[in-house]
């Protein structure tokens, strides 16, 4: 079974430090790969995606990916209180449909 | 833009009722859609997805006679759940697909349904 794997956390970190969010995947074949935001009561937000090996940066954000080790992370610099949110690292598994296959999500908590 | 619209964004009805929830890609056709339902601090569940123009793919253990499907044009899809009872009570959330495989999948804001 395909799986993704995060750690629920809560992460907690203050306001303007680095938060590192994890993820790890079953499927070495995975090829595609996102991080979503979703606050509380809502739906989840793209936040990045990425394909290749390496670091992807964007604004404040920047994800990393390592298939090798089947591992992608997220850091997110100069956190602020408004990113206070779950982040669901998701994988696109095989199969016709593409469908992408959730992690659990990590809570971050930024601290003012 | 990917912009998804979700509607009704909650619905309150009787045991019994149907509820039908909309889901338009305003910006982008969507050759995909997909529907899922999320209970309060648990993961996102894949129900179903469709393609424009065929019948929709059910995951394990969602009843399709219970959850119907209906991905009838690009930008629109559309979930029925019959005869609803307080156990279908949850979050409701649809997401689009442009074609290709390597794209995202973009969500709509969600509907939350809560039958009395």
């Amino acid at each position: 079974q395909k799986e993704v794997e995060q750690n629920s956390g809560p992460l907690s970190v203050p306001e303007g430090a680095i938060a590192s969010l994890n993820c790890t995947y079953s499927d070495r074949g995975s090829q595609s790969f996102f991080w979503y935001r979703q606050y509380s009561g809502k739906s989840p937000e793209l936040i990045m995606s990425i394909y290749s090996n390496g670091d992807k940066e964007d604004g404040r954000f920047t994800a990393q990916l390592n298939k090798a080790s089947q591992y992608v992370s997220l850091l997110i610099r100069d956190s602020q209180p408004s990113d206070s949110a779950t982040y669901l690292c998701a994988v696109r598994g095989g199969g016709s449909q593409g469908n992408l296959i959730f992690g659990k999500g990590t809570k971050l908590s930024v601290k003012p | 833009g990917a912009v998804v619209s979700q509607h009704p964004s909650r619905v309150i009805c009787k045991s019994g009722t149907s509820v039908k929830i909309e889901c338009r890609s305003l910006d982008f056709q969507a050759t995909t859609m997909f529907w899922y339902r999320q209970f309060p601090k648990k993961s996102l569940m894949l129900m179903a997805t469709s393609n424009e123009g065929s019948k929709a793919t059910y995951e394990q253990g969602v009843e399709k006679d219970k959850f119907l499907i209906n991905h009838a044009s690009l930008t629109l899809s559309t979930l029925t759940v019959t005869s609803a009872h307080p156990e279908d009570s949850s979050f409701y959330i649809c997401s689009a697909r442009r074609q290709g495989f390597a794209q995202p999948q973009h969500f709509g804001d969600g509907t939350r349904l809560s039958i009395l």
